[in-house]
C-alpha cells in the first residue's frame, strides 16, 4: 500500500537554527511530491517536486527530492518564530496522500 | 487571501442530514481539489476536478459526492451525515504550478 512517513513528528529549535524535515514515501506510479506549511487554518503550498536532484528554493526554504532513495527533505535556514507551523508533505500518484506532518516550534 | 472562496464558513447540522459545501476557485484556475481534515485522520485528499471532469479520486466515501460546474465552481455534497464527518473541509485550486487553498468550511455534526 502507498504510504508517506514524515520525521521527526515534532521539533523545537531556537531562532537562527537550521532545520531539516524528512519525508519518505513508498508509492507506485509516483508523479510528484508536495510540501505545505499549515499554521492556524488552511495549508499554504510551498514546493512541488517532480525531478530528482533538483533543488527548489524560496527564500530561506529549500527542498530536494531523491527518487532513487524515495525521500525528500525540506530545509529551513535562519529559522524565525514565524516558521512555527506544521509542515506537511504529500505525494501524487493515482491519488494524493499526505504524511502526518512535522510540528516545528521556533522559540525566540 | 488566496483567491479561493468557500462557503459557508461554519456549518452545524445533525446526524442523518445532507449538506452542500461550495468552492469558487481562483480566476483562471481550472482544477479544484477537495480535502478533509479531522483531528484523528490528518489531511485527506477526497477528489479532484479539472474543467468539469473528475480527474482523481482519493478517500471519498460513497455518501459523499462532488461536481464542478461550467463556471468552474465546485460543490461537495455530504449525505447521511455521521458524527465522524465533523471536520474542516478545504478546497484548493491550482494554476498548474502552485496550489492555493481556500479558508475551509468547518462542519460539525451533532
Amino acid at each position: 500500500e502507498d504510504k508517506v512517513v514524515q520525521s521527526p513528528l515534532s521539533l523545537v529549535v531556537h531562532e537562527g537554527d537550521t532545520v531539516t524535515l524528512n519525508c519518505s514515501y513508498e508509492v507506485t506510479n509516483f508523479r510528484s511530491l508536495l510540501w505545505y506549511k499549515q499554521e492556524k487554518k488552511a495549508p499554504t503550498f510551498l514546493f512541488m517536486l517532480t525531478s530528482s536532484g533538483i533543488e527548489k528554493k524560496s527564500g530561506r526554504l529549500s527542498s530536494i527530492l531523491d527518487k532513487k532513495e524515495l525521500f525528500s527533505i525540506l530545509n529551513i535556514t535562519a529559522t524565525q518564530t514565524g516558521d512555527s507551523a506544521i509542515y506537511l508533505c504529500a505525494f501524487i500518484s493515482n491519488d494524493m496522500r499526505f504524511g502526518a506532518g512535522t510540528r516545528l516550534t521556533v522559540k525566540p | 487571501d488566496s483567491g479561493v472562496t468557500q462557503t459557508p464558513k461554519h456549518l452545524i447540522t445533525a446526524t442523518g442530514q445532507r449538506v452542500t459545501l461550495r468552492c469558487s476557485p481562483r480566476s483562471g484556475d481550472l482544477s479544484v481539489y477537495w480535502y478533509q481534515q479531522s483531528l484523528d485522520q490528518g489531511l485527506q485528499f477526497l477528489i479532484q476536478y479539472y474543467n468539469g471532469e473528475e480527474r482523481a479520486k482519493g478517500n471519498i466515501l460513497e455518501r459523499f459526492s462532488a461536481q464542478q460546474f461550467p463556471d468552474l465552481h465546485s460543490e461537495l455534497n455530504l449525505s447521511s451525515l455521521e458524527l465522524g464527518d465533523s471536520a474542516l473541509y478545504f478546497c484548493a485550486s491550482t494554476d498548474g504550478y502552485e496550489q492555493f487553498f481556500g479558508p475551509g468550511t468547518r462542519l460539525t455534526v451533532l
